[in-house]
């Protein structure tokens, strides 16, 4: 059983489109998150959710909208996608995030290639 | 602000000798420490985590991490480096968001090769 999952794996696409990807997780966990890597691996902390409710925006440009349909659930819409867009997205899940020692559970990445 | 600062980009070793991966934190409270895998093209897993009951911290695959917190280091090893280790490594500090949440801030990540 896959704990946190990701789709698609891949995605290719053109400047100026829109695209979503979805994350699940089936830990029962409250808290959810979505994370950039660059290409060069660096990794930061996008958004998070804890039971539906956004917590945390980290100055993201808002052509990226996140939405949380029920806590198991966290997707990502990207509007007018742009080259800097392109990365690894990582969606990850912990218990709720006031406790600075919850581990948090990561999904195997999208990539995202826009060209 | 919390912030962790890996000190080498990329360390190489040979099978069967000793890794050493280093990360120094900064931290205007009593931390929240971890260390983070990242296999080629796969998600990342927990190595261990620093939750204060002991400074020396074991954790998966024969790794472990102590806290020095007059030298504010975090700094993981393995006494004897496998073909499988081979990989990408997260430091990875917990720092409190909005809310009273907490986020996790990582380190650029130390690149591990592991030659025969």
């Amino acid at each position: 059983d896959t704990a946190v999952s990701q789709t698609p794996k891949y995605l290719v696409t053109q400047m100026g489109n829109d695209k979503s990807i979805k994350c699940e997780q089936n830990l029962g966990h409250d808290t959810m998150y979505w994370y950039k890597q660059d290409s060069k691996k660096f990794l930061k902390i996008m958004f998070s959710y804890n039971n539906k409710e956004l917590i945390i925006n980290e100055t993201v440009p808002n052509r990226f909208s996140p939405k949380s349909p029920d806590k198991a659930h966290l997707n990502l819409h990207i509007n007018s996608l742009e080259l800097g867009d392109s990365a690894v997205y990582f969606c990850a899940s912990s218990q709720a995030g006031t406790s600075g020692y919850n581990e948090q559970f990561f999904g195997p990445g999208t990539r995202l290639t826009v060209l | 602000a919390q912030s962790v600062t890996q000190l080498d980009s990329h360390v190489s070793v040979s099978e069967g000798t000793p890794v050493l991966l280093r990360c120094n934190y900064s931290s205007s409270y009593s931390p929240s420490l971890f260390w983070y895998v990242q296999h080629p093209n796969k998600g990342l897993q927990l190595l261990l985590k620093y939750t204060s009951a002991a400074t020396l911290v074991k954790g998966i695959n024969g790794f472990e991490a102590e806290f020095k917190k007059s030298e504010t280091s975090f700094h993981l090893t393995k006494p004897s480096a496998h073909m499988s280790d081979a990989a990408e490594y997260f430091c990875v500090v917990s720092a409190r968001g909005g809310g009273g949440y907490n986020k996790l801030i990582f380190g650029a990540g130390t690149r591990l090769a592991v030659h025969p």
